[in-house]
């Protein structure tokens, strides 16, 4: 069972739209979320992580929110740019087990110009 | 700080054949993974190690043995490579707050 859920699959932008990438989670009780940038032939890049009592995190053009009662995350990109392009993977952490974390499939987005 | 290290970054090996994918990190975490990645599929674990000297089976170990050199070092071995694992391996080391991954090894098994 995937405890971790991605949605959409992949998007198409225009190079300067916004968009908003959506996390559903059921780890219960979750220590934190991250998300991660992972360009095509590398390892994932930490773009933001999250405590359960957060709501928001901002890491320049990329805001991520966090609603732990809906256990919902979104990822919110502003004015897209080209090096935008890249999968994009939500991350939550068991609460008592440190080393175990559960990983969404991603969001392949790709930025047009 | 080079964070996470591995090699090779790209492997291709005969069925049966044997490697190891090598991992170091240098940022003093206790905690090292082996992922690996299919497309569609998301990361899943293969094995990790908590601390040196420990290691524990993760989400699909089976066809691969792993192990905890020391602190810096955690490899992964493949004793008898098949098709199945053709995939992209990624190496990461963790404290409570989150990974480092390494830049990955695409491993081809034909």
């Amino acid at each position: 069972k995937n405890q971790v859920e991605q949605s959409p699959q992949s998007l198409i932008i225009l190079e300067g739209k916004n968009c908003t990438l959506q996390c559903n989670y059921t780890v219960s009780p979750f220590s934190n979320l991250r998300w991660y940038k992972q360009d095509t032939g590398r390892g994932p890049v930490s773009l933001t992580i999250m405590t359960f009592s957060e709501n928001t995190k901002s890491n320049g053009r990329y805001t991520a929110t966090l609603d732990a009662d809906t256990k919902q995350s979104s990822l919110h990109i502003t004015a897209s740019q080209l090096s935008d392009s890249a999968s994009y993977i939500c991350v939550v952490s068991d609460l008592y087990n440190f080393n175990k974390f559960y990983f969404g499939s991603g969001t392949k987005l790709n930025v047009k110009p | 700080n080079a964070g996470v290290t591995q090699t090779p970054k790209f492997q291709v090996l005969k069925t049966g054949q044997s490697m190891t994918l090598q991992c170091a990190q240098d940022m003093n975490h206790n905690s090292m993974y082996w992922y690996r990645q299919d497309p569609g599929m998301g990361l899943r674990l293969i094995y990790y190690s908590a601390s040196e000297g420990t290691t524990d089976k993760g989400e699909v170990p089976n066809g691969y043995n792993v192990s905890r050199l020391n602190k810096r070092e955690f490899s992964l071995r493949l004793e008898s490579a098949a098709p199945s694992q053709t995939s992209v391996y990624f190496c990461a080391s963790s404290e409570s707050r989150g990974y480092t991954f390494g830049s990955g090894t695409r491993l081809t098994v034909v």
